[in-house]
């Protein structure tokens, strides 16, 4: 157990819609990490969040955004769902703003399914 | 900005054999190198990591070491089982150092 939480743990919902990922940190970690994992992408990082504050961007799309609250914990909104959102969304965590050497700690991960 | 490339898979083994998976790494400066497992149905998890050139990373039976002349980081293990069974995953730091980019993948079975 990593000390990561997500939920939910699956699902599935219509093309259109809008869904909410949650995650929350390993305690202490002030650093939150948004990846997505898609057959034909891999492991993809969207977003990163430190102490409430945005810090990268990655691959992450316009109808997808995130926050993190002062309690640390983060969520993935995403919305206007199609087919090729359907994916294993990972959240980690990490003690430090910047990953030189920081280890990162993964959640179970929340299993998208887009109909 | 940093790279990995990892073996394909899948590798197929029988119990107690020897394993190597190979990583290679391209990077600015020398940042920590990470082996991540995920088991079927499961997320990822640190398996290990290094931090600095010729530092040996280890945990369940499994090693690899930050090779900085060869830009490497193999996984091995003397003896697999069963339940090594996963998809591991080679990972650094990248982008000013806050996302991780991951390795493909490689699939190990591992047969009775």
């Amino acid at each position: 157990d990593s000390g990561v939480t997500q939920t939910p743990k699956h699902l599935i919902t219509a093309t259109g819609q809008r869904v909410t990922l949650r995650c929350s940190p390993r305690s202490g970690d002030l650093s939150v990490y948004w990846y997505q994992q898609s057959l034909d992408q891999g492991l993809q990082f969207l977003i990163q969040y430190y102490n409430g504050e945005e810090r990268a961007k990655g691959n992450i799309l316009e109808r997808f955004s995130a926050q993190q609250f002062p309690d640390l914990h983060s969520e993935l909104n995403l919305s206007s769902l199609e087919l090729g959102d359907s994916a294993l969304y990972f959240c980690a965590s990490s003690s430090s703003q910047t990953g030189f050497t920081d280890t990162q700690y993964f959640g179970p991960g929340t299993r998208l399914t887009v109909l | 900005g940093n790279s990995v490339t990892q073996m394909e898979g899948p590798v197929t083994l029988s119990e107690e054999a020897f394993l190597t998976i190979n990583c290679t790494y391209t990077a600015t400066g020398y940042p920590s190198l990470f082996w991540y497992v995920q088991y079927p149905g499961e997320g990822l998890q640190l398996l290990l990591k290094a931090t600095k050139a010729d530092d040996k990373g280890s945990n369940k039976g499994f090693e690899a070491t930050y090779r900085k002349e060869t830009t490497s980081f193999h996984l091995e293990k003397g003896s697999v089982q069963v339940s090594d069974s996963a998809v591991y995953f080679c990972a650094l730091p990248s982008g000013g150092y806050n996302k991780l980019i991951f390795g493909a993948g490689t699939r190990l079975a591992v047969h009775p």
